[in-house]
């Protein structure tokens, strides 16, 4: 069955560490992006990317950084940089067209700062 | 900055009757707009995409969307209380660098009352 998998579902993660969240698509799908989800609140776009090893900030950045060196594949990385990580995050997949296709999400990965 | 408002709720409906959920839209370019469900914990899920004026139809679900006046409708008839969830509304945008970017709004919060 084709769709998007994150890992791992939780992660806790020390002051100071960096963790990777992973996520990987079999759609076919150009697009990639990643959100972070605060209880309460909507969906922000932290990065994203149309194609293999080109990817945009969106409008968190800050804290965060990418790679797309395979287009099934777009980790993210939470680095020490970010003050507050403790979020839900969940990676989209979308193709592209003129009028846009709805995304596909992942099952999210819970990340806790301990 | 492209915003997508939505009442927050939470809206609490009786089993059978109809809820709507509503959302308006502040980019006139926007060309595709979608409702997901969300359930507490877990990714959105995609429900209904609309991308004319009028009225869309699914089962229960009927998106209703007025580019005149920037606004977008979900109606659920017949309430279940396996529909009490939260709805994001998104809209799409397409320019050049930012290709297929979806904008979220925070969502309502629905309540289905058995």
């Amino acid at each position: 069955d084709g769709g998007i998998t994150q890992s791992p579902k939780y992660l806790f993660r020390k002051e100071g560490q960096n963790v990777t969240l992973s996520c990987e698509q079999n759609l076919n799908h150009d697009a990639m992006y990643w959100y972070r989800q605060d209880p309460g609140q909507g969906l922000r776009l932290i990065y994203y990317s149309q194609i293999v090893n080109d990817f945009q900030k969106g409008d968190i950045a800050e804290g965060y950084s990418v790679s797309r060196e395979k287009k099934e594949s777009f980790p993210l990385t939470v680095t020490s940089a970010q003050k507050n990580p403790t979020a839900f995050y969940l990676c989209a997949s979308s193709g592209l067209g003129a009028r846009g296709y709805g995304y596909t999400f992942g099952s999210g990965t819970r990340l806790t700062v301990v | 900055q492209k915003e997508v408002e939505q009442n927050s709720g939470p809206l609490s409906v009786p089993e059978g009757a109809i809820a709507s959920l509503n959302c308006t839209y502040s980019d006139r370019g926007s060309q595709s707009f979608f409702w997901y469900r969300q359930y507490s914990g877990k990714s959105p899920e995609l429900i209904m995409f609309i991308y004319s004026n009028g009225d869309k139809e699914d089962g229960r679900f009927t998106a209703q969307l007025n580019k005149a006046s920037q606004y977008v409708s979900l109606l659920i008839r017949d309430s279940q209380p396996s529909d009490s969830a939260t709805y994001l509304c998104a809209v799409t945008s397409l320019t050049s660098n930012t290709g297929n970017q979806f904008y979220f709004g925070t969502g309502t919060s629905l309540t289905v009352i058995p």
